[in-house]
């Protein structure tokens, strides 16, 4: 069975500040994944995937499989940052089914 | 520019009624896909299709039934509405292979409330 935990349910910092929402997960093989936002009156759209390997407005993630763990970074939070992020792994042959976290709401206050 | 629809933005129902939810894309994608989503507990998969008239189910079915007649149009259905079933329902689809071929794309979501 596959599982992803997100251990904040809410996370409050200042503009400025560095941030990072923490993602744990377990799986037998290799997943991959995702990191999905929803900005407020938005839909739910992906952020960043492990493997591009990329930075997405200032954040980025690393796949750390000693730690299982897939934890968003951004050095300096900005007020727009705010809003719910949820950690999403696929595992192998799903036909692209996610399994989600539970999801943790940033607020970055001025 | 991937567009996944809803039926309904908001949905007022009552115990027992029964209730469509439907979902349609233009992006001709294989897989689609619906969620609940509530506080606390994230999104949990309800049903998934990887073709038309093919279906599975995801982590919580029980008490829901989905219908996908056609490529672009995916269905979900509550049997017998009931007040555990007050949730917002997110509808998504993405295509098949690796990469970015199989992003998942979100509908706006349907807030439904069953008294």
């Amino acid at each position: 069975a596959q599982r992803v935990t997100q251990p904040e349910k809410l996370l409050s910092v200042f503009k400025g500040a560095p941030v990072e929402l923490k993602c744990n997960y377990s799986y037998s093989g290799s997943p991959e994944l995702f990191w999905y936002v929803q900005y407020s009156r938005q839909r739910l759209q992906l952020l960043l995937r492990h493997i591009s390997r990329e930075s997405i407005k200032g954040f980025t993630a690393d796949l750390n499989k000693g730690e299982t763990s897939f934890h968003l970074k951004k050095p300096f939070a900005q007020e727009e940052d705010s809003a719910m992020y949820y950690c999403a792994l696929r595992g192998g042959t799903s036909y692209g089914k996610l399994t989600f976290g539970q999801g943790t709401i940033l607020t970055v206050h001025p | 520019d991937v567009k996944v629809t809803q039926s309904s933005r908001y949905l007022v129902k009552r115990t027992g009624e029964k209730v469509f939810l439907e979902c349609v894309q233009d992006m001709d994608h294989e897989n689609m896909f619906w969620y609940r989503q509530d506080p606390g507990l994230g999104l949990r998969l309800i049903y998934f299709s990887y073709d038309v008239k093919m279906k599975e189910k995801g982590d919580i079915p029980e008490g829901y039934s989905v219908s996908r007649e056609k490529k672009e149009r995916f269905s979900l259905i509550l049997e017998s509405a009931s007040t555990n079933q007050t949730s917002m329902y997110l509808c998504a689809s993405s295509g098949s292979g690796t990469g970015s071929l199989n992003e998942q794309f979100f509908g706006p979501g349907t807030r439904l409330t069953v008294l």
